[in-house]
């Protein structure tokens, strides 16, 4: 099983549309966790950490799931803006590294 | 204030040169990451520094590839012997402290092995 997995997409939406994306993680002792951004040819951004109780930013929530091993990120009201590829970081429990997902691709259609 | 910066941001070299690839972190950074995405795909993780120290060098590809950091600041990562299948970006991050932080990533380094 790979440390993080997402489901690569695309995942075509119209604006205005509810999406989310799971990615779920290997290592029962991670502790940390993350969504970041990425736009094409460009270096992944920080999105949002992923806190235990769930944590809202305007449109985007995350949510982690430690008895299933999950995090989740769902937008709401998706803008064209929000097209780019979404990648899950998650930390090695111990291990002195942080693995990037590949990344889920979001494509919003006008 | 200033971001993480890295150069060269593009560097093509013939196959079995050495090259060398420098990152600046945010000042007052302590932890440094480097990572390589090949085109299409994901991010691989390379080897991260708290401070000075490397505590697992495991996700270097090869032996032909090393990195240091020195004062807790600047670092590079060196590849000798370049193969094809090293073409890639080459993206270094830094964070405010470890591995929970997140983390702030440079534009890259393109290289491309000919």
């Amino acid at each position: 099983r790979k440390e993080v997995e997402q489901d690569p997409g695309p995942f075509n939406v119209p604006e205005g549309a509810t999406v989310a994306f799971n990615c779920t993680y290997s290592n029962s002792a991670s502790q940390s966790f993350f969504w970041y951004r990425q736009d094409c040819r460009k270096e992944p951004k920080l999105l949002m950490s992923v806190y235990s109780s769930g944590n809202e930013d305007g449109r985007f929530t995350a949510q982690l799931n430690r008895a299933s091993q999950y995090i989740s990120l769902l937008i709401r009201d998706s803008k064209l803006s929000d097209s780019a590829t979404y990648l899950c970081v998650v930390d090695s429990g111990g291990y002195q590294k942080v693995t990037f997902g590949t990344g889920t691709k979001l494509q919003v259609i006008p | 204030g200033a971001g993480v910066s890295q150069s060269p941001s593009n560097k093509v070299t013939e196959k079995g040169k050495d090259v060398e690839l420098r990152c600046d972190p945010i000042s007052g950074h302590t932890a440094l990451y480097w990572y390589r995405q090949s085109l299409g795909q994901g991010l691989e993780f390379l080897i991260y520094f708290q401070g000075n120290s490397a505590p697992d060098k495991s996700g270097l590809p090869s032996d032909r590839f090393s990195a240091e950091r020195t004062g807790g600041s600047v670092s590079t990562l060196t590849i000798q012997r370049t193969q094809q299948e090293d073409s890639a970006v080459y993206l270094c991050a830094s964070s405010a402290e470890g591995l929970s932080y997140e983390q702030y990533f440079g534009p890259g380094t393109r290289l491309t092995v000919t």
